[in-house]
């Protein structure tokens, strides 16, 4: 089966660093996106990775292992306006995006 | 209007009523999305349609209907709402048939069955 993998809620300190990981089985792949969702709010575009490595982005990277599965989403000098969940979503060989639950980043002050 | 435009944003509606939920986007994209959000579950595919004229099952099709007359127009129907498709719904578009593309998402319509 399908399935994506990531924590539930992580806690971070305003100006710090935080990664964000999300582990993946899917029917085939053609990629990996990030989007940010605020509460209440659409998700949004944040980062797709295809091939293996980082990709920078201002203050937002992403990492992708394809061999092993693995992304994770780097977020840099966080600000207050960086709380909100963070969806992984890998494309399975139908092209179909598969959606974890997401991650709630509650930055703090 | 610029992107995706969802309407209603808000509805209260009794089981077994039938309800039209409307989708527009105005970027020309070729393939358009209806999912659902539920608390603590990832975003789920209800239909999809990766070109006008075309239409195909996601992962949860079952009491939704739709059509794709034209390019803009997604519209998602309930025929007879149940309690369970209580959510929110989430309208996006993507520019590629395949759907490789980003997607971009309307601002979504909370929609409780009573």
């Amino acid at each position: 089966g399908q399935n994506i993998d990531q924590p539930t809620e992580m806690t971070a300190t305003e100006g710090a660093i935080v990664q964000i990981n999300c582990t993946y089985q899917t029917s085939g792949f053609n990629g990996l996106f990030w989007y940010q969702q605020h509460a209440g709010e659409a998700p949004t575009f944040l980062s797709y990775n295809v091939l293996d490595g980082l990709e920078e982005k201002g203050r937002f990277s992403s990492f992708l292992s394809r061999s092993k599965g693995y992304s994770y989403l780097l977020l840099k000098e966080l600000q207050m306006k960086d709380s909100a969940s963070y969806l992984c979503a890998p494309m399975d060989s139908n092209y179909q995006l598969i959606w974890g639950a997401g991650t709630k980043l509650i930055i703090k002050p | 209007i610029a992107g995706i435009t969802q309407a209603p944003t808000s509805q209260i509606l009794a089981a077994g009523r039938r309800m039209t939920l409307r989708c527009t986007q105005d970027m020309r994209h070729n393939a358009m999305y209806w999912y659902r959000q539920d608390l603590g579950l990832g975003l789920r595919l209800i239909h999809y349609s990766n070109t006008a004229g075309t239409t195909g099952k996601g992962e949860v099709p079952d009491g939704y209907s739709v059509s794709r007359a034209n390019t803009d127009d997604f519209p998602l129907t309930l025929a007879s709402a149940v309690p369970s498709q209580t959510s929110v719904y989430f309208c996006a578009s993507s520019d590629g048939t395949s759907g490789t593309g980003e997607l971009f998402f309307g601002e979504g319509s909370r929609l409780t069955v009573l």
